[in-house]
């Protein structure tokens, strides 16, 4: 079974930039997590997806993030424009059936 | 109000002693508990969960977790530590809500000295 895909892994951009991240959840996982990630913090939950339909995204920063998941599998997360506090480890999980969550490797972004 | 808690930030075992990394939890209503551990550069990775059944719960790695309503807990453990056990630890419980969110705990570095 194949993991949880995410890319890129590192991407540094200058503030007032774009970026946009890449996710493909474990096959038949229908809920998708976007997270934010601190250095040293807990993962602090973006959006939440069920399919292609957005369940929860009330602590998305809605003037700056956005995201999609148009076809109910794989999700993008974009940044426009990225402030210097949007450096963190952006993860990207899927739920199972069973309730646990699959995380993926992360993207890493830096703001400078 | 819905919480998580990991009162320790770091917690340091010598290579061969059993560990404990500490969580408690506070929620309504009958609790889904969780362990998450993350190496370096790498993403959360799923341990071990608590949902209904037996209290002392086994997961990945030799690690186990013991259920305790009473004391709303769910600390994790493994008998006998190694160096590579190594890592941030989470503890998080799903939240009272229809979406199965998880409420996540501010996370436990485990160091384990040979």
């Amino acid at each position: 079974e194949a993991g949880v895909a995410q890319s890129p892994r590192y991407k540094i951009i200058e503030k007032r930039q774009s970026v946009a991240f890449w996710c493909n959840p474990i096959s038949g996982h229908a809920t998708l997590y976007w997270y934010q990630q601190i250095l040293g913090q807990g993962p602090k939950l973006l959006i939440q997806f069920q399919n292609n339909g957005v369940v929860d995204d009330s602590q998305l920063p809605k003037d700056r993030f956005s995201a999609e998941r148009l076809k109910g599998v794989d999700s993008t997360l974009k940044i426009q424009p990225a402030k210097l506090e949007d450096s963190a480890v952006y993860l990207c999980a899927g739920r199972s059936s069973s309730y646990e969550q699959y995380f993926g490797p992360g993207t890493r972004l830096t703001v400078t | 109000a819905q919480s998580v808690a990991q009162p320790e930030d770091q917690v340091n075992v010598a290579e061969g002693n059993p560990l404990t990394v500490k969580c408690t939890y506070s929620v309504s209503g009958n609790p889904y508990l969780f362990w998450y551990v993350q190496y370096p550069n790498r993403g959360l990775q799923f341990l071990l969960k608590y949902i209904t059944g037996d209290n002392l719960v086994k997961g990945s790695y030799g690690f186990e977790a013991e259920f305790n309503k009473s004391q709303t807990s769910f600390h994790l453990k493994k008998p006998s530590a190694l160096v590579s056990d190594s890592a941030l630890y989470f503890c998080a419980v799903r939240g009272m809500d229809s979406n199965y969110q998880l409420i996540w705990g501010a996370g436990t570095k485990l160091i384990i000295k040979p």
